[in-house]
């Protein structure tokens, strides 16, 4: 049974470029959220899809946004970065709806912003 | 409100030896706790899941307990291995429907020396 998997692994953009990240859940989870970790910070909470909805979405700047398909593949996009967005960014699945079964997560997208 | 806190911050010990991590919270209504192992550059991997009615769970030399009136947990680790080396995350899901459920700490850093 594969994992999460996203795509790509590691990303280098510029300041005020945009960027488009992948994931795919594992097969049969309609449930996917997008965390932030940054060194020394846990993981920041961004959003949370169900069956093409979002259900839920942190405390994040309208920069960030993201969508999920039919097929449960979610993607984020973040407008105009700024160095802060450096980070790791983390992509989970699950079973439920409200994430309360086990959550899987992927190996996250290492995003740098020179 | 629903916080999540781990201590130590970090920890070194030598290979061989044990050592307890610690995670108290306050996330209300309850559902479950989880114990992860972040390798560093990688995706959390989850180590156990327990429920309001389970104190204690084993996975391997990894054993988590929980004492759900005190609101306590934590991951003992027996004969430490370089490996073991990792963050360790302790992630409380809320009882709820409408918000993001899952809370997270911001973990332990382990670093096992021989």
């Amino acid at each position: 049974k594969a994992g999460v998997t996203q795509t790509p692994r590691y990303l280098i953009k510029t300041r005020g470029q945009q960027v488009t990240l992948s994931c795919s859940p594992i097969s049969g989870h309609r449930s996917v959220s997008w965390y932030q970790q940054t060194p020394g910070q846990g993981l920041q909470f961004l959003f949370e899809y169900f069956s093409e909805t979002q259900r839920n979405k942190g405390n994040f700047p309208g920069r960030f946004s993201g969508r999920q398909f039919s097929n449960s593949r979610s993607e984020m996009n973040v407008s105009t970065l700024e160095l802060g967005d450096s980070a790791l960014y983390l992509c989970a699945s699950s079973l439920d709806k409200y994430m309360n079964t086990e959550a899987f997560f992927g190996q996250g997208t290492r995003l740098t912003v020179v | 409100k629903n916080q999540v806190e781990q201590s130590p911050q970090s920890l070194i010990i030598l290979e061989g030896k044990n050592c307890t991590l610690q995670c108290n919270y306050t996330v209300s209504p309850f559902s479950n706790l989880r114990w992860y192992k972040q390798d560093t550059g990688r995706g959390p991997v989850s180590l156990t899941i327990m429920t309001f009615s389970e104190n204690t769970k084993s996975n391997g030399r990894y054993t988590a307990t929980l004492d759900a009136d005190t609101k306590q947990s934590s991951l003992h680790i027996t004969a430490s291995q370089l490996s073991d080396s990792a963050s360790y995350i302790c992630v409380v899901s809320a009882m709820q429907t409408g918000a993001n459920n899952l809370f997270f700490g911001t973990g332990t850093r382990l670093t096992v020396i021989p």
